[in-house]
């Protein structure tokens, strides 16, 4: 069964920093893209950042590139997301989602996300 | 950035009936164009991609159609399940996603 799940949310203040983890179960993490989308409350759906298939290649938002920083671990199945220079406006739900097996740009699996909230 | 823009930003139905939900991108983006359907707590579900092409496991009363700029979402014979905020969003580059659509009883 294919799992992902979230970890590393808190609270912390402006300026601050966090490292979310994604735990990533029933595939293989070297076969599909992965990505942190991320929803403000009672908002919609902001794409982050994603890691692409081949090892190494990473992208992301303009509102996050020099401050957030992705990273993988294929020994131990997981997806990094450290996030710098925290801002109020960073506050949200963070979902880790796997790209389709086709198509590395739309997410057909997603975790039950982990909640960062920026506040002084 | 290509900018998705969704109408209605809701609207109000009964079980049996079709709602359709449209979505403009701001420039072409072929048929680069995903759904998704997501309910208050839980994490997006995709339903379609590739503008038409339905996700495994999704019913078949959703259905996608458009190319370019301009995308509909249908969804027919309207289930009690099918309250929800649906979102569109581009993949021809760097994902955006639209303001989202919620799906309210009539």
């Amino acid at each position: 069964e294919v799992q992902l799940v979230e970890s590393g949310g808190g609270l912390v203040k402006p300026g601050g920093s966090l490292r979310l983890s994604c735990e990533l179960s029933g595939f293989s993490f070297n076969d599909f893209s992965l990505n942190w989308v991320r929803q403000a409350p009672g908002k919609g759906l902001e794409w982050v950042s994603s890691s692409g298939r081949v090892a190494g290649y990473f992208y992301y938002a303009d509102s996050v590139k020099g401050r957030f920083t992705l990273s993988r671990d294929t020994a131990s199945d997981s997806l990094f997301l450290q996030m710098n220079d925290l801002r109020v406006d960073d506050s949200a739900l963070y979902f880790c989602a796997r790209g389709h097996r086709y198509y590395d740009n739309y997410f057909d699996y997603w975790g039950r996300g982990t909640l960062v909230t920026v506040s002084s | 950035d290509i900018q998705m823009t969704q109408s209605p930003s809701s609207v109000s139905a009964s079980v049996g009936d079709t709602v359709s939900i449209t979505c403009r991108a701001s420039q072409g983006i072929d048929s680069w164009l995903g759904w998704y359907q997501q309910k208050p707590g839980k994490a997006p579900q995709l339903l379609i991609y590739a503008a038409s092409l339905l996700q495994t496991g999704v019913p078949s009363r959703f259905r996608g159609s458009g190319f370019g700029t301009d995308f509909t979402l249908t969804i027919s014979d309207l289930q009690p399940e099918d309250f929800a905020t649906y979102y569109c969003q581009q993949g021809k580059n760097s994902p955006t996603f639209g303001h989202g659509t919620k799906v309210e009883v009539k």
